[in-house]
């Protein structure tokens, strides 16, 4: 199917780590993205990750992706109150068009 | 560099008008794609376009239709509108949509049909 699956809700400390999970259908999947959206705004590109990857550092984000088993997980390290807000995962199935197919998205409460 | 933009940011229409949605890609990105986003069934594809060619179709009914011009702008019209339609429209350029693009996205028009 077309299905892109992530938990719906996760609530942290302020300071502590988050860690978003996203389990995804086609292993045929090229790029795999994480985009946080905040209330009132459009989606904004946090990292990716290529397939042939099974790791990626950017600053305080860590994208995990296990092909096996087609999960992919993004960890937020030091989480903030400002990092409250939607995060989807998204994957292109071909390297030939720009289509993404998005899970329903992980909303993030980072408490103080 | 300037971002993708979208007009109007927000529009009331009602049930049966049509109405039409732009976008802006950023400067030198020719494919632009077009999501819809609802409560009920999240973030779904609509269409993507290329040198003004539809390369992609998502599931919806012929009353969603798009076009792209010469300098990348596109648009995105929607006829006999249903309740069911409200939602908000995204817009997401990149490069050339292939290998190792990114797309990125613009703010979106909130369209509410009463």
């Amino acid at each position: 199917g077309e299905d892109v699956e992530q938990s719906l809700f996760l609530s942290v400390r302020e300071g502590d780590s988050s860690v978003i999970n996203c389990t995804y259908t086609d292993s045929s999947s090229t790029y795999l993205y994480w985009y946080k959206q905040e209330p009132g705004a459009g989606l904004q590109l946090l990292t990716y990750i290529f397939s042939n990857m099974d790791m990626k550092q950017d600053q305080r984000l860590t994208v995990l992706l296990n092909k096996k088993d087609k999960h992919l997980s993004l960890r937020i390290a030091d989480t903030q109150t400002g990092d409250s807000a939607i995060y989807f995962c998204a994957e292109r199935r071909s390297s030939n068009t720009g289509k993404l197919i998005f899970g329903q998205g992980t909303t993030l409460q980072v408490k103080p | 560099k300037a971002g993708v933009t979208q007009t109007p940011r927000y529009l009331i229409k009602t049930r049966g008008q049509q109405v039409t949605l732009s976008c802006s890609p950023i400067s030198g990105h020719r494919s632009v794609s077009w999501y819809q986003q609802t409560p009920g069934q999240g973030l779904q594809f609509l269409f993507e376009y290329f040198s003004e060619t539809q390369r992609n179709k998502g599931n919806f009914p012929g009353r969603f239709s798009g076009r792209q011009f010469s300098n990348s702008r596109s648009e995105m019209n929607v006829s006999t509108l249903e309740l069911g339609d409200s939602a908000l429209y995204l817009c997401a350029s990149s490069l050339e949509g292939q290998g190792t693009d990114t797309q990125y996205f613009g703010p979106g028009t909130r369209l509410t049909v009463l």
